[in-house]
């Protein structure tokens, strides 16, 4: 089976745009979740969207959003760019995102806002 | 916030030693996990620990749990140089399974 992918891999913004991040999970997964990953910070969860519906929130502003498809692909998005989200955002994928599951990680799309 | 920490946040041993890197968490958990991230890549899945389960071994990996100290082990035994990565373990809390709350990781270098 192919990986997660993320698209893209490299984006450059400048403050006040907005971004759109894309994410296809492992075929057969429909939990897809959502991480933001910065020096200061580490890893942080956004999150989660199961059979198109979000189903747990971090602690992030509105300006973070995210929606899921019905092939379980997903996306976030992030308006009025700020400095501080530049990070590298990782999504994740498991079959029903269940507790005692394994998520399996892309390779991040890494956001630089000028 | 993250639920909990991790020490050594840095750790720089030879080839062929043992390397040991120790969690500490804030909740109840159901399970805790560690994976490991190369060089600002994706992370990969090492293991998963139930909150029922006090060891489980994985090929050179060693994971212990201890739940009344809130605190997890992960020994890496006859290290080489491709382990050398960042370590992070992650809890999920009951019926939360999407959500993985991280440690802030430990480096590792493992040096020929």
């Amino acid at each position: 089976k192919a990986g997660v992918t993320q698209t893209p891999r490299y984006l450059i913004k400048t403050r006040g745009q907005q971004v759109t991040l894309s994410c296809s999970p492992i075929s057969g997964h429909r939990s897809v979740s959502w991480y933001q990953q910065t020096p200061g910070q580490g890893l942080q969860f956004l999150f989660e969207y199961f059979s198109e519906t979000q189903r747990n929130k971090g602690n992030f502003p509105g300006r973070f959003s995210g929606r899921q498809f019905s092939n379980s692909r997903s996306e976030m998005n992030v308006s009025t760019l700020e400095l501080g989200d530049s990070a590298l955002y990782l999504c994740a994928s498991t079959p029903l995102g269940q507790s005692n599951n394994e998520q399996f990680f892309g390779p991040g799309t890494r956001l630089t806002v000028l | 916030s993250q639920q909990g920490e991790e020490d050594p946040q840095a750790l720089s041993i030879q080839e062929g030693e043992n390397a040991t890197m120790n969690c500490s968490y804030k909740t109840s958990i159901n399970n805790l996990q560690w994976y490991r991230q190369n060089s600002g890549r994706g992370l990969v899945h090492l293991i998963l620990i139930r909150s029922n389960e006090r060891e489980k071994h994985s090929g050179r990996l060693r994971v212990t749990l201890d739940t009344s100290k809130k605190s997890s082990s992960l020994l890496i035994t006859a290290s080489r140089a491709a382990d050398t990565a960042s370590y992070f373990c992650a809890t999920v809390i009951y019926n939360q399974g999407g959500k993985l709350i991280f440690g802030q990781g430990t480096e590792l270098s493992v040096k020929p």
